[in-house]
């Protein structure tokens, strides 16, 4: 078990530019989620995907921010147009979960992807 | 909606204290409750866990028990250590028929500094 791993681990960009960042979450689970922290705040959730489908976003996921786990292993998080405000720590996490097998919802957590705009 | 509040920090202790941090929620149902933590430079960890009410998690010396009447998850440990020294995070995910909605609702995190 190697462990959530997010690349790259720190990223600054200038605004306007455009980045991705890439979650290869531990092996057998089929639940993979993105969330975004803030210093001195919790994280927040932005999406999540079973397997390879999209099962819900946040609000806060403006039409700037796309999601896709093409796959149903690795994900992939892209800002365009990035800005001032999209500075924070960016979380992805995993989990084994199965319907109706009870409740199996422990998320794994990567070290996360810092991104700092100028 | 789903909301976390965690007792405001940070907390500064003495080691060997008792430590309580504070958590309490707002949720539909019967949610799933968490502590993280996350230690200076790395990411968050699962602390301890309780899915029903009357569980107690329990992991590494720290406790927590989920009182739905007082819709409560507060965190313990009798004693603490430098080593303890983190940003701990209250959360629950809300759950109906036997599964997980998925996301987890977090509160914004309480600082724990223990001095030798």
């Amino acid at each position: 078990d190697t462990g959530v791993s997010q690349d790259p681990r720190h990223k600054i960009t200038k605004r306007g530019q455009n980045v991705t960042f890439r979650c290869d979450p531990i092996s057998e689970h089929n639940r993979l989620y993105w969330y975004r922290q803030t210093l001195g705040q919790g994280p927040e959730f932005l999406t999540y995907f079973q397997n390879e489908a999209q099962l819900e976003k946040s609000r806060l996921l403006s039409d700037r921010f796309s999601a896709e786990r093409p796959k149903g292993s690795f994900s992939t998080l892209e800002i365009q147009r990035t800005e001032q405000g999209d500075s924070a720590m960016y979380l992805c996490a995993s989990s084994w979960t199965l319907t109706g097998s009870g409740i199996k919802d422990e998320q794994y957590f990567g070290p996360g992807t810092r991104l700092t705009v100028t | 909606g789903n909301s976390v509040t965690q007792m405001e920090g940070p907390v500064t202790l003495s080691e060997e204290a008792f430590l309580t941090i504070n958590c309490t929620y707002t949720a539909t149902g019967y949610p799933s409750l968490f502590w993280y933590v996350q230690y200076p430079g790395e990411g968050l960890q699962l602390l301890l866990k309780a899915t029903k009410a009357d569980d107690k998690g329990s992991n590494k010396g720290f406790e927590a028990t989920y009182r739905k009447e007082t819709t409560s998850f507060h965190l313990e440990k009798g004693s603490v250590q430098v080593s303890d020294s983190a940003v701990y995070f209250c959360a629950l995910i809300r759950n109906a028929g036997g599964t997980s909605y998925g996301k987890l609702t977090f509160g914004q995190g309480t600082i724990l500094t223990v001095h030798p």
